[in-house]
């Protein structure tokens, strides 16, 4: 299984929206809603963002959202925070049951 | 709230077995709740998932590993195992336990650093 595809790096400015892209195709993200959302930051465990595609934990701020279209997921930080500066990661559910990940991308708020 | 915590050798040497341990509390591994996984991480690469297991014992694997882990799962320790046979430097890496629900990984542990080095 090959990973899912995200940009490697993506930036924006505090109280912008930026928007991280998982590509995949229709054996993983675009044949399931079983899409999820990964923050890590530095040293630390990666945290559950998002669950089926578009779904928050209780606890994740509502700034986080997720989409998908076609074989294509997408991440959405809205009123972007000093914070949220970490490495972003998406995985998905399998035509085969496993699970794979995207490559990560780091977020620079500048 | 269920916490995990992985515990093994930080260190194993070349064509050898990786073992780690992953204990549940504040829960069961008996609940049929969660699926557990393993995930590794190596140094400054991406995550990269390894398996899974259920309490029944049903297990799955990611193809590119497959041929050299086993997970198991021991009810009366509420612990996982990871087993990862013939190891090399590419093994060297983060192994987080991590419960999974719904396909996304949503409780991890801290993550324990093994290398891999004679």
């Amino acid at each position: 299984q090959s990973a899912l595809t995200q940009p490697a790096s993506v930036s924006g400015s505090p109280g912008q929206s930026i928007t991280i892209s998982c590509t995949g195709t229709t054996s993983d993200v675009g044949g399931y809603n079983y899409v999820s959302w990964y923050q890590q930051h530095p040293g630390k465990a990666p945290k559950l963002l998002i669950y089926a595609v578009s779904n928050r934990p209780s606890g994740v701020s509502n700034r986080f959202s997720g989409s998908k279209s076609g074989n294509t997921a997408s991440l959405t930080i809205s009123g972007l925070q000093a914070e949220d500066e970490a490495d972003y990661y998406c995985s998905s559910y399998t035509s085969i049951s496993t699970l794979v990940f995207g490559g990560g991308t780091n977020l620079t708020v500048l | 709230q269920v916490q995990l915590q992985e515990s093994g050798p930080g260190l194993v040497k070349p064509s050898e077995t990786l073992s780690l341990t992953c204990t549940v509390s504040g829960g069961s591994v008996s609940s049929g709740t969660y699926y557990w996984s393993w995930i590794r991480q190596s140094p400054e690469k991406g995550l990269d998932w390894i398996g899974y297991i259920y309490y029944s014992g049903s297990t799955n694997y990611n193809p590119s590993l497959k041929s050299r882990v086993t997970i198991s799962v021991d009810t009366s320790k509420n612990q996982f195992s990871l087993k990862l046979s013939s190891v090399t430097a590419a093994d060297t890496a983060v192994y987080y336990c991590a419960t999974t629900n719904t396909a996304a990984f949503d409780i991890w542990g801290q993550g324990t650093m093994v290398t891999v080095s004679s």
